[in-house]
C-alpha cells in the first residue's frame, strides 16, 4: 500500500485568498506529479517534479506553483483562489514507472 | 485524436458477471500499461501493471496487451457490487532512463455492479 498524504482532505475558501495544499510521500521516491480532476472528467497533469529543486509544468497550464526542497514534500500553492480553481487535486508519487496517489484536495473556491 | 481512448460508460452489469474493459491508444511508445480503480471522491489506486503483450492475473482480475492491435484489456471475473468504481488505463513512456517518465490516463469507464 502507496504511502503518500494530502491535507486538507476538503478545503472550502473565498475568492482571493492564497492557499497551499499539502502532499508528502515516505516512500523516497523521487518522482512527484500534480493532477487537476473534475467530477466524472480525466485527469490532467498540471506539474511534475523529478527530484529535489526539480519542477516542471504539465500538460494542463494552471495559474499554481510548486516547490520540491524536501524529498517527500511536494506542495502546491495558489497565490489568489479563484472559483474556476475549484476541483480535486490529485497528489501522485513514483518509483521505478508505477504512480500512486493520494486521496485528493477536494477544493472550493466561492 | 486522444493518445488513448476509453469508453466512458456507464456499464451496468449484474453481479457475477464478466466485465471487459478496454483502451485502444496510437501511440507505438507506450512501454508499460496500468490499470487504476477510482472510487467516487477518493485517489486512483493501482490495480495491475505490466510491460509485455499477453495477459497477466491477478485473483479476479486479468490485464490483457496487445502491441500490435494498440489494444489494452481488463477483466474482471465474478464481479461484486465493490467493484463499482471507475476503471482508468494508464500507459507510460519512457523519455529517457531513470529520467522523466510520461504517463498517459484514460478518460475512464464506470462500472456499476448491480446485487
Amino acid at each position: 500500500e502507496a504511502d503518500i498524504y494530502q491535507t486538507p482532505r476538503y478545503l472550502v475558501i473565498g475568492t482571493g485568498k492564497k492557499i497551499t495544499l499539502e502532499c508528502s510521500q515516505t516512500m523516497g521516491h523521487d518522482k512527484m506529479y500534480w493532477y487537476q480532476q473534475d467530477p466524472g472528467m480525466e485527469l490532467h497533469l498540471i506539474h511534475y517534479s523529478y527530484g529535489v529543486n526539480s519542477t516542471e509544468k504539465g500538460d494542463l497550464s494552471s495559474e499554481s506553483t510548486v516547490s520540491r526542497i524536501r524529498t517527500e514534500h511536494f506542495p502546491l500553492t495558489l497565490e489568489s483562489a479563484r472559483p474556476s480553481h475549484t476541483s480535486q487535486y490529485l497528489c501522485a508519487s513514483a518509483g521505478i514507472e508505477t504512480q500512486y496517489f493520494g486521496p485528493g484536495t477536494r477544493l472550493l473556491v466561492l | 485524436q486522444k493518445e488513448v481512448e476509453q469508453d466512458p460508460g456507464p456499464l451496468s452489469v449484474p453481479e457475477g458477471a464478466i466485465v471487459s474493459l478496454n483502451c485502444t491508444y496510437s501511440n507505438s511508445a507506450f512501454q508499460y500499461f496500468m490499470w487504476y480503480r477510482q472510487y467516487s471522491r477518493k485517489g486512483p489506486e493501482l490495480l495491475m501493471y505490466t510491460y509485455s503483450s499477453g495477459n497477466k492475473e491477478d485473483g479476479r482480475f486479468t490485464a490483457q496487451v496487445d502491441k500490435s492491435s494498440k489494444y489494452i484489456s481488463l477483466f474482471i471475473r465474478d464481479s461484486q457490487p465493490s467493484d463499482s468504481a471507475t476503471y482508468l488505463c494508464a500507459l507510460g513512456e519512457k523519455r529517457y532512463s531513470g529520467g522523466y517518465q510520461k504517463v498517459t490516463f484514460g478518460t475512464g469507464t464506470k462500472l456499476q455492479v448491480i446485487p
